[in-house]
């Protein structure tokens, strides 16, 4: 696609239930990444994806969130019990590179998809 | 522990101003620095940054890093009603792929 395509764009979710959010990537972008931002706060890191290889997570805040990326594209983030703290704007990003040993450049760069807020009622 | 600190947090001034935003930081093994713009939605990418005293340019925009005292600035002449957004500051450590974020700094441009 054109762009990196999250959905859905809002969700509400009720305290204890567990939701799916859904990234689509530039078409042949290795690299996948989910941030989590919260109101009036820069995005954090929560994991990375190297085609289907998830090998960084040490962003996600607990055991409750789980990411996958089974066939190298589509990414879905999961949040199992919703808790009011996961309120947030949750954006996916993805680049073209996969390695990270050459000096960087184009290929390095992060495109964001427009975002899921999150509210947990 | 990676770190980013930009100023000012907010940031009100009146079109055709010029503004300098500011963006320090503390990474280990420093590969990139990264500017982006945030409206209400997608960040969009403005600059990468990767050597000292090389400015970067597109239009009114521009961007240079001081990799010795560790900060970068981004500079907005003329400004517009348009470049009213968010703008992210984020750098990436050796060895790693993630972006670590500062706070953002709010422009406002009145008309």
């Amino acid at each position: 696609g054109a762009g990196v395509s999250q959905s859905p764009r809002y969700k509400v979710a009720k305290r204890g239930q567990d939701v799916a959010l859904r990234c689509d990537p530039i078409s042949g972008h290795v690299s996948l990444f989910w941030y989590q931002q919260a109101l009036g706060q820069g995005p954090e890191f929560l994991t990375y994806f190297q085609n289907e290889a998830q090998l960084d997570k040490s962003g996600l805040p607990s055991d409750r969130f789980f990411a996958e990326r089974p066939e190298g594209s589509v990414s879905t983030l999961k949040i199992q019990r919703t808790q009011q703290e996961d309120s947030a704007v949750y954006l996916c990003a993805s680049s073209l590179s996969g390695t990270s040993g050459q000096r960087p450049g184009a290929k390095n760069i992060q495109y964001f998809g427009a975002g899921t807020r999150l509210s947990v009622l | 522990e990676d770190k980013v600190v930009q100023s000012p947090l907010s940031l009100v001034v009146h079109e055709g101003d010029t503004v300098t935003l500011n963006c320090s930081y503390e990474v280990t093994n420093f590969r990139s620095l990264l500017w982006y713009k945030q409206e209400k939605k997608a960040p969009t990418f403005l600059f990468m940054l990767t050597s000292s005293g090389i400015e970067k340019k597109s239009g009114r925009l521009s961007s240079i890093l001081d990799k010795k005292e560790l900060f970068s600035i981004l500079n907005i002449t003329a400004t517009q009603t348009g470049d009213s957004a968010v703008y992210l500051c984020a750098v990436v450590g050796q060895g790693a792929q993630k972006l670590v974020f500062g706070q953002g700094t709010r422009l406002t441009i009145n008309p």
